[in-house]
């Protein structure tokens, strides 16, 4: 079964600063699917960045970019130029590439706390 | 475009009551459909899933159930609440394609007392 390990519980970033965000996932499949999602104090899961693991490109969307390490089966999440609107738990998942009804495998979450 | 409702936003029910939590897909067909659970401070589980109206597939043995009735609707019951169910639930929805995302609702906060 494939699992998804966020080894960071919390992080803090000063804001305007860089933090990255590990995760790492174990899968014997080699066709996937990566995504991080945010969930601030509202608690809606809101996407962030999605990645195929058939792609060597990193994804990228606006202020978020992710460094994609096939080999080391490595997800990690990179925002720039942090926000106070940043802060929230952000969780990393996994998905299949076979069909469409397999679930996300989530991580157990990085909580992100932004300094002002 | 594609919205989904989630309802209640937070419950209260003591031990031993039923449950019904309803969702609810606008904007698309035939989507497949999703009930999570978070525990606090923890991440998310997924309780059932479904490929179509009357198709539920369980991740996890418990007192949960899950129903279809219709293409774009996903109700969680439970006949009787034990303090473990607890928790937050999202409900969540994706197109059958590969690789597609998964939306989520808002949420709902269920204490059992």
């Amino acid at each position: 079964a494939q699992t998804v390990t966020q080894s960071q519980p919390e992080m803090s970033v000063q804001e305007a600063e860089t933090v990255t965000l590990s995760c790492t996932y174990d899968t014997s499949e080699s066709d996937y699917y990566l995504f991080w999602y945010k969930q601030p104090p509202s608690r809606q899961m809101i996407l962030v960045i999605r990645q195929e693991a058939y792609k060597q490109q990193n994804a990228t969307e606006n202020r978020f970019s992710v460094n994609f390490q096939k080999a080391a089966k490595s997800f990690s999440l990179k925002i720039s130029d942090s926000q106070l609107g940043d802060a929230a738990m952000y969780f990393c998942a996994y998905r299949n590439s076979q069909g469409g009804s397999e679930k996300l495998v989530f991580g157990k979450g990085t909580k992100l706390t932004v300094n002002p | 475009s594609q919205t989904i409702h989630q309802w209640p936003a937070t419950l209260v029910q003591p031990v031993g009551s039923p449950l019904s939590l309803e969702c609810t897909v606008e904007g698309t067909s035939n989507p497949n459909l999703y009930w999570y659970r978070q525990a606090a401070g923890r991440g998310l589980q997924l309780l059932f899933y479904s490929v179509g109206i009357g198709q539920i597939s369980s991740e996890v043995p418990q007192n949960l159930s899950a129903s279809r009735p219709q293409d774009r609707q996903f109700i969680l019951s439970s006949k009787k609440l034990l303090l473990s169910d607890s928790g937050f639930y999202l409900c969540a929805w994706s197109t059958g394609r590969r690789g597609s995302p998964l939306h989520f609702g808002n949420g709902t906060r269920l204490t059992v007392t």
